[in-house]
């Protein structure tokens, strides 16, 4: 069984920095580009940032571009986000997603994790 | 980036009705846009992808349809399970993003 479980989430001040962890069983993780999505309380889903198998390409949206840094370590099954200069904006919870194709570029996501909630405020 | 644009962005429907949630995207996609269900307070799932094709263990009365900048959700008879906020996402181009979402209610 495919399971992806967040931490590292909590309050943080703005301009501070958290790293979120994304721990992966049940499947072969290094085979599997790997995706952040968040949702702000009450609202929609908005797709972060995601990263290929061996960490070779990322992706960012534009609004976490040089604050924002996904990474992965494939012999421990896991994967990170380096949160810098966080803003009100950022607070949400943050899923841990899988892609669902392994060989394309391009993918939906199959399976997600519970959240992690990050909360930015003074 | 590719801006999708959901409606309604809620709906009232009766357990048995059929329902039809709508996307378009502000430029052609081909066929890479998913549907994902979400219930209060858990991670999103993933119903549809490549428009049309079901996800393995979701049941067929979820359908998806159309190509290019217009595609459709239907759900052909309204289960109890089946109230929710349902998402679109295109997958075409970089940034990923998603509908605002539809939230289906009971009547």
């Amino acid at each position: 069984e495919v399971q992806l479980v967040e931490s590292g989430g909590g309050l943080v001040q703005p301009g501070g920095s958290l790293r979120l962890s994304c721990a992966a069983s049940g499947f072969t993780f290094s085979s599997y580009w790997m995706t952040w999505v968040r949702q702000a309380p009450g609202k929609g889903l908005e797709w972060v940032a995601n990263i290929k198998q061996d960490g070779s390409e990322k992706y960012y949206v534009d609004s976490v571009k040089g604050r924002f840094t996904i990474s992965r370590d494939n012999a421990k099954n896991s994967l990170y986000l380096q949160m810098n200069s966080l803003r009100a904006e950022d607070t949400a919870v943050y899923y841990c997603a899988r892609d669902r194709a392994i060989d394309e570029t391009y993918s939906s996501s199959d399976s997600w994790g519970q959240g992690t909630l990050v909360t930015v405020s003074s | 980036a590719i801006r999708i644009t959901q409606s309604p962005s809620s709906l009232s429907a009766s357990t048995g009705d059929r329902v039809t949630v709508t996307c378009r995207a502000s430029q052609g996609i081909s066929s890479y846009l998913a549907w994902y269900q979400q219930k209060p307070g858990k991670a999103p799932k993933l119903l549809i992808y490549a428009a049309s094709t079901l996800q393995s263990g979701v049941p067929s009365r979820f359908s998806g349809s159309g190509s290019g900048t217009d595609f459709t959700l239907t759900i052909s008879c309204l289960q109890s399970e089946d109230f929710a906020t349902y998402y679109c996402q295109q997958y075409y181009s970089y940034p990923l993003t998603f509908g605002g979402g539809t939230k289906v209610e009971i009547k």
